[in-house]
């Protein structure tokens, strides 16, 4: 079954302790893209990755990071975790262009920091 | 500043009848505008796009409408089913940073039988 995977469904962690949410597509797509969604604000983008290696800023990258090594995976990275990261995560993938073919997205990661 | 913005935060619609959801974008550059669905649990899901080419674009009960001259499009849904009752999400984005999607606020759609 053509997915995005990402692991865990659910986090409580506490702050400053580094955490790593994954998130892998079976789809040989192109594209991989991290939103997260707070009450009230929709779904705001944290960082994409065009390719292997090359990746970009979304709306609001600060306190997070990603690589991607490998074409399939696309780990989000909290260095350092705050209370207001407390979030829904969706990781996302794209054939391409993500307007020509639209983002499929995973089943979300809810993180709460305390 | 929000460059995508959908100014109802919900809807309610009789089965049966026309759903209309609007959305609004102040950025002149966006290239693809999308919707998404997106049920409890669950991640968003594609539903239906259009190119800034195109006034219209259409798939089942799904049509999406686009007014560039006034940064405006919306989502018709007819007719309307309960299973549609769901958050739907209007998004943008350009053709030079093609990995960039702006997603508006969201719009809960009630059909109600």
């Amino acid at each position: 079954e053509a997915q995005v995977t990402q692991n865990p469904r659910y986090l409580i962690t506490v702050t400053g302790k580094k955490l790593t949410v994954t998130c892998s597509q079976n789809m040989n797509h192109e594209y991989m893209s991290w939103y997260r969604q707070d009450p009230g604000l929709g779904l705001r983008q944290i960082y994409y990755s065009m390719n292997v290696e090359v990746t970009d800023k979304g709306d609001v990258p600060e306190g997070y990071k990603v690589s991607r090594k490998e074409k399939r995976n696309f780990p989000l990275i909290l260095e350092s975790p705050s209370p207001n990261q407390t979030s829904l995560y969706f990781c996302a993938s794209s054939l391409a262009s993500s307007g020509r073919y639209g983002y499929t997205f995973g089943s979300g990661t809810r993180l709460t920091v305390v | 500043d929000q460059q995508v913005k959908q100014n109802s935060p919900s809807l309610s619609v009789q089965e049966g009848r026309i759903s209309i959801l609007n959305c609004d974008y102040t950025n002149s550059m966006f290239d693809y505008f999308l919707w998404y669905k997106k049920y409890p649990a669950e991640g968003p899901t594609f539903l239906i796009s259009i190119s800034s080419i195109k006034d219209k674009n259409e798939d089942g009960r799904f049509t999406v409408f686009l007014n560039k001259s006034a940064k405006h499009l919306s989502l018709h849904i007819v007719p309307s089913q309960p299973g549609d009752s769901a958050v739907y999400f209007c998004a943008a984005s350009g053709s030079i940073d093609a990995g960039k999607s702006t997603f508006g606020d969201g719009t809960t759609l009630t059909v109600k039988p």
